[in-house]
């Protein structure tokens, strides 16, 4: 069955510093969305992706569609306190959530 | 406009007894899609419903149930309740027919079973 696996699953990085977490999936993806979940909140939707190669921005955040549509990436320029969170990806196709990167930024 | 609401939000039961949660959508938005949320398991999806259907389900036990009213307004049921169902719900409405469409998640319902 599909699956998509998410990297790494924990990272700390210090204010100012670059992150990126990646979605690596078995199968080929119609589409991916990226969520972000606060600690004690809800995720909420940051992007969705559709074509293959496709490459948006938003701000410091930097989202990638693989050219085979097996993989996306997340990247953070000079990481805030304010992006401290869990970052998914999801696949809707099956539904299939990747386990997530939980963001610590260290001031 | 008011977000998606989720109610009661916590709520502790015993095993082997029923809940029932409930979602309120955003207004006009006519899906409306079940997730639990676990420390070991993540975000996993238990079903899907538009305009009254069930349009996909999640790989759950029958023990999950849900459905939806008219006026877009969600119920999930869990009966027998195991130990470990003790998660957090979170439901999450859309525009569109499909959850390929952004979703609008609520603050969740945190159930506990003792």
């Amino acid at each position: 069955g599909q699956q998509v696996m998410q990297i790494p699953q924990y990272q700390h990085v210090q204010e100012g510093e670059d992150f990126t977490t990646y979605c690596n999936s078995s199968t080929t993806l119609s589409n991916i969305q990226w969520y972000k979940q606060r600690p004690g909140g809800h995720p909420v939707f940051l992007i969705q992706l559709v074509k293959s190669g496709e490459v948006k921005k938003q701000k410091r955040l930097t989202f990638q569609f693989g050219e085979a549509k097996k993989n996306s990436s997340l990247h953070i320029t000079a990481t805030q306190t304010t992006d401290v969170g869990t970052y998914f990806c999801v696949s809707y196709q099956k539904v299939t959530f990747g386990t997530g990167t939980k963001l610590q930024v260290i001031p | 406009k008011a977000g998606v609401t989720q109610t009661p939000r916590y709520l502790i039961k015993t095993r082997g007894q029923q809940v029932t949660l409930s979602c309120s959508p955003i207004s006009g938005h006519r899906s409306v899609s079940w997730y639990q949320q676990t420390p070991g398991q993540g975000l996993q999806f238990l079903f899907e419903y538009f305009s009254e259907t069930q349009r996909n389900k999640g790989n759950f036990p029958g023990r999950f149930s849900g459905r939806q009213f008219s006026n877009s307004r969600s119920e999930m049921n869990v009966s027998t309740l195991e130990l470990g169902d003790s998660a957090l719900y979170l439901c999450a409405s859309s525009l569109g027919e499909r959850t390929y469409n952004e979703q609008f998640f609520g603050p969740g319902t945190r159930l506990t079973v003792l």
